[in-house]
């Protein structure tokens, strides 16, 4: 497609669970990005891929989250061990490059509630 | 501490009725400052970037412009249609990620 794709749209599931949250960017872009979305809140950054470069984490919560990116395309989220306050809306983002002139573009989200 | 602030939270204009949004934002090193709408159930969708003082931005009645301190989106006879979520974000200096604004909500009735 020619958008960001994310799947699944919506998630429910119960607390203590692992859920993995998938992103597959626009085709060509090295830059990959997931953001968090709370009620109430605006959108915090969680992680960035560049290419083949180390992650930049500094966003993650905690250690019950995860991020991987296989061959520079797909990424999926992992949050172990689920809390309630990990329901948010996670939103993935993708640029050609992650330069400052290059807007990102964002999938229509993944909307997770633990019960 | 960097930071992006959004005014109004939420603002409720009548169809023509022209008003304009603000996102002041602090970092160093401003590298870009960016407009996207959102609409309920949907990721934001690009509008516009600013990289420099004065610079100005236009798409149909939106008109966006950009200060040393602070950024405005002027909306122009405004439609129902544009009523959406109005978020700023600004390019962190380090890396490559967005410090996003809380967003502000526009209602614009007929």
């Amino acid at each position: 497609g020619a958008g960001v794709s994310q799947s699944p749209s919506n998630k429910v599931t119960e607390k203590g669970k692992d859920v993995e949250l998938r992103c597959d960017p626009i085709s060509g872009h090295t830059a990959l990005y997931w953001y968090r979305q709370s009620l109430g809140q605006g959108l915090e950054f969680l992680i960035y891929f560049q290419g083949n470069s180390a992650p930049d984490k500094s966003g993650l919560p905690s250690d019950r989250f995860s991020a991987e990116r296989t061959g520079g395309s797909v990424s999926t989220l992992t949050i172990q061990r689920t809390q309630q306050e990990d329901s948010a809306v996670y939103l993935c983002a993708s640029s050609p490059a992650g330069l400052p002139n290059q807007p990102q573009h964002f999938g229509d989200g993944t909307r997770l509630s633990i019960l | 501490e960097d930071q992006v602030t959004q005014s109004p939270e939420a603002l409720r204009l009548q169809e023509g009725e022209s008003s304009s949004l603000n996102c002041s934002y602090t970092v160093s090193g401003l590298r870009g400052l960016f407009w996207y709408r959102q609409d309920p159930g949907k990721g934001p969708e690009f509008l516009f970037t600013l990289y420099s003082a004065g610079e100005e931005k236009e798409k149909e009645r939106l008109k966006a412009t950009l200060t040393k301190k602070e950024s405005f989106l002027h909306i122009t006879a405004p439609k129902p249609e544009d009523s959406a979520t109005y978020l700023c974000a600004v390019f962190y200096n380090q890396g490559g990620k967005l410090i996003f604004g809380q967003g502000t909500e526009l209602s614009v009735k007929p």
